[in-house]
């Protein structure tokens, strides 16, 4: 019954590490965004896809990289691990992907530790 | 750069009291949604304010939007226990959110 889910909800991994974290929502949404809330609870966007193609991406280092393979479906992988990377990743969803009074569901969020 | 900035960031209170969260702004948001975040989940919408003046109540919430839509205040009337949580405010522009910087309020009993 989860609308938007996370996997894997902590991952701790060494510098340098190549690892993915997956986001499927059942809402039958058209947009899903990806966010990184750091130590301080400061939540920014990192990226945006509407019906698996890329709206935004907010200034993020190349290691980053969303797959869309289908529109209920956003994950990413980050490649070469740093520790600066260590924070809580939340998937979200909305509707269309626009508009003054969307709702943005959001998952559980996938806390990463880089040691 | 973070544009909208919420004031206080921490306010630890006792039950029964009342509150006032700000988030303010430079820019002007074609709305502005407030959040709650509870510890181990993610932002939850509490509500979205889009005309210049509105104010919307939830309950013992009351939202209101500025003038001029580039501020926003939280007021919270006999705090309870389980209003504890992180408030976020997100202004709405395009298909984007820029979220606040969150304010952490603590309700004891």
């Amino acid at each position: 019954d989860t609308a938007v889910s996370q996997t894997p909800k902590y991952l701790v991994t060494q510098m340098g590490n190549d690892k993915s974290i997956k986001c499927e929502q059942n809402l039958g949404h058209d947009t899903m965004y990806w966010y990184k809330q750091d130590s301080k609870k400061f939540l920014k966007i990192m990226f945006s896809y509407n019906n698996k193609e890329l709206i935004i991406n907010e200034t993020v280092p190349n290691r980053f990289s969303p797959k869309s393979p289908d529109k209920a479906h956003l994950n990413l992988h980050i490649n070469s691990l740093e520790l600066g990377d260590s924070a809580v990743y939340f998937c979200a969803s909305s509707q269309v992907g626009g508009g003054a009074l969307e709702t943005q569901y959001f998952g559980p969020g996938t806390r990463l530790l880089v040691l | 750069t973070q544009l909208l900035e919420q004031s206080p960031q921490f306010l630890s209170i006792q039950e029964g009291e009342n509150l006032t969260v700000y988030c303010n702004s430079s820019s002007v948001f074609s709305s502005l949604q407030w959040y709650r975040q509870e510890p181990g989940e993610g932002p939850v919408l509490l509500v979205t304010v889009v005309t210049g003046g509105e104010v919307k109540k939830l309950k013992r919430l009351t939202f209101q939007f500025g003038d001029a839509r580039k501020d926003s205040s939280l007021h919270i009337t006999a705090a309870q226990p389980g209003d504890t949580g992180l408030y976020l405010c997100a202004g709405v522009a395009g298909n984007m959110l820029t979220f606040g910087g969150g304010t952490r309020l603590m309700v004891k009993p």
